[in-house]
C-alpha cells in the first residue's frame, strides 16, 4: 500500500493563481482530510470529508474548495492564491471506526504565493 | 482561542535520558489524545495515543500520562535516542463528528549525543 500519497511536492504560485493540490489514499478510509501548517504553529484543518459527495469545513476554509467523487481522492482547490495561503498543506485520511483513532497523513505539499 | 497548547517550543534532552513533552487543553469535549511525530520534510505519523477515560498508556520507551482534572497531558520518552530527534505535535480528538484532530503547535525535540 502507498498510504497517503499527495502531488506536487512543491509549487510556486503567483497572486491571482489557481491551482489544485492532489490527495489520493489507497486504505479504503472514508474520512478524508485537509490541513495547513504555518511555521511554528500547530496543523489547522481547512475541510474535511466523511465520504464520497460529502464534504464540510474545517477551522481556516476561507480561499479554499473541495469535492469528493471517489472514496480514494480528495483535491484541495485555491481559486485566488494569496500571500496568506503560503504554507505547507498535509492531507490525511482515517478509518470511519472510532476505535481507530490514527490519522494517516501524506507527506505534504510547500505551497509559495509570491 | 487555542484548544491545545504546547507552551514549549523547544527542547533539548541528552541522549538515554528521559524526554518529557507537555501539553494542556482547555477543551472537556475530547475522547482520544494523540501524540505525533513529524521529521523534516515528511508527514506527522502517529506515535502513541490515549483514551479520555485512562490516565497512563505505554508502548515500548513510550508513555503519555493523562491528568484530567489539571487538562494535561505529558509523553515520557525513556531512554532518549538520536533517531527521537523531531517535532512532537500534541493533538486531541473531538468526541462528536467526523473524528477530527486540534493539533497543538509542537516541540521540537533534539537528543544530544
Amino acid at each position: 500500500n502507498a498510504g497517503v500519497t499527495q502531488t506536487p511536492k512543491f509549487r510556486i504560485l503567483k497572486i491571482g493563481q489557481s491551482m489544485t493540490l492532489q490527495c489520493t489514499q489507497d486504505m479504503n478510509h472514508n474520512y478524508m482530510y485537509w490541513y495547513r501548517q504555518d511555521p511554528g504553529m500547530g496543523l489547522k484543518l481547512i475541510y474535511y470529508s466523511v465520504g464520497a459527495g460529502i464534504t464540510d469545513k474545517g477551522e481556516v476554509p476561507n480561499g479554499y474548495n473541495v469535492s469528493r467523487s471517489t472514496t480514494e481522492d480528495f483535491p484541495l482547490r485555491l481559486e485566488l492564491a494569496a500571500p496568506s495561503q503560503t504554507s505547507v498543506y498535509f492531507c490525511a485520511s482515517s478509518f470511519r471506526d472510532t476505535s481507530y483513532n490514527e490519522q494517516f497523513f501524506g507527506p505534504g505539499t510547500r505551497l509559495t504565493v509570491l | 482561542d487555542q484548544q491545545v497548547k504546547q507552551n514549549s517550543p523547544s527542547l533539548s534532552v541528552q541522549e538515554g535520558r528521559i524526554s518529557i513533552l507537555n501539553c494542556d487543553y482547555t477543551n472537556s469535549m475530547f475522547d482520544y489524545f494523540l501524540w505525533y511525530k513529524k521529521y523534516p520534510a515528511e508527514g506527522p505519523t502517529f506515535l502513541i495515543s490515549i483514551s479520555s477515560i485512562k490516565d497512563k498508556n505505554e508502548d515500548g520507551r513510550f508513555t503519555v500520562f493523562l491528568n484530567k482534572s489539571a487538562k494535561h497531558l505529558s509523553l515520557h520518552i525513556v531512554p532518549s535516542q538520536p533517531g527521537d530527534s523531531a517535532v512532537y505535535f500534541c493533538a486531541a480528538r473531538i468526541i462528536q463528528g467526523a473524528q477530527k484532530l486540534v493539533f497543538g503547535q509542537g516541540t521540537r525535540l533534539t537528543i544530544n549525543p
